[in-house]
């Protein structure tokens, strides 16, 4: 079956340091990668996405996220955190020739930058 | 995001009503979507549709219907809700006009629905 596994309820990071919010794919070819980011009482929303190339995208925000074929990885990573950057984030996964209609989202991992 | 609306934002019902949430666009997208959002679960796909005239099924639709009204509106509605629905329900669009599957969605701000 096709799952995106994200490690991690809960990533604790202190501001000013580097962050790393982990997740591993199970889906077959290769699928476009996203992450998107939830503020409470708010929806969805973009932050990056790897669609082919260099395999470190860059996105909103500051974040950049290494794509791993090898590993089945998509690691979204920040160099320094902010303590707005505390949120819910979501990895998600849509698999090639399918019509572009299903994506398969992650558990979520909760974010928590302290100052 | 302001581009697209959920309508009512809270709602508390009784198990066996009937209850329509209402999403509407103005992006302009032709693909619409909902999804269901449970702690743990991430989010889950209810129903999409291409266009107006194509609407399909996701991986969790029984207890759920649709309608694509417009091509900036799209609805979802419990005919007889129960408790397990109880939920963040988010609607999403997508633009997919240029045949690209590769772009991202756009999220209401979500409908939070407590059955009782």
């Amino acid at each position: 079956a096709q799952s995106v596994a994200q490690p991690e309820d809960q990533v604790n990071v202190a501001e000013g340091n580097p962050l790393t919010v982990k997740c591993t794919y199970s889906v077959s070819g290769n699928p476009y990668l996203f992450w998107y980011v939830q503020y409470p009482n708010r929806g969805l929303q973009f932050l990056l996405k790897y669609i082919t190339g260099d395999n470190l995208v860059k996105g909103s925000y500051g974040f950049e996220a290494e794509f791993n074929k090898s590993q089945t990885s998509f690691h979204l990573k920040k160099p320094s955190a902010l303590v707005s950057d505390s949120a819910l984030y979501f990895c998600a996964v849509r698999p090639r020739n399918t019509g572009g209609f299903k994506t398969i989202f992650g558990a979520g991992t909760r974010l928590f930058v302290k100052a | 995001d302001a581009d697209v609306t959920q309508t009512p934002r809270n709602r508390i019902t009784k198990t066996g009503k009937r209850i329509m949430l209402e999403c509407s666009q103005t992006k302009g997208h032709d693909r619409m979507y909902w999804y269901r959002q449970d702690p743990g679960l991430g989010l889950r796909l209810i129903y999409y549709s291409f266009d107006v005239k194509d609407i399909n099924k996701g991986e969790i639709s029984d207890g759920y219907s649709v309608s694509r009204q417009a091509q900036a509106k799209f609805s979802l509605s419990l005919e007889s809700a129960i408790p397990n629905q109880t939920a963040l329900y988010f609607c999403a669009t997508s633009d997919h006009k240029q045949g690209d599957s590769y772009n991202e969605q756009f999220f209401g701000p979500g409908t939070r629905l407590t059955v009782l």
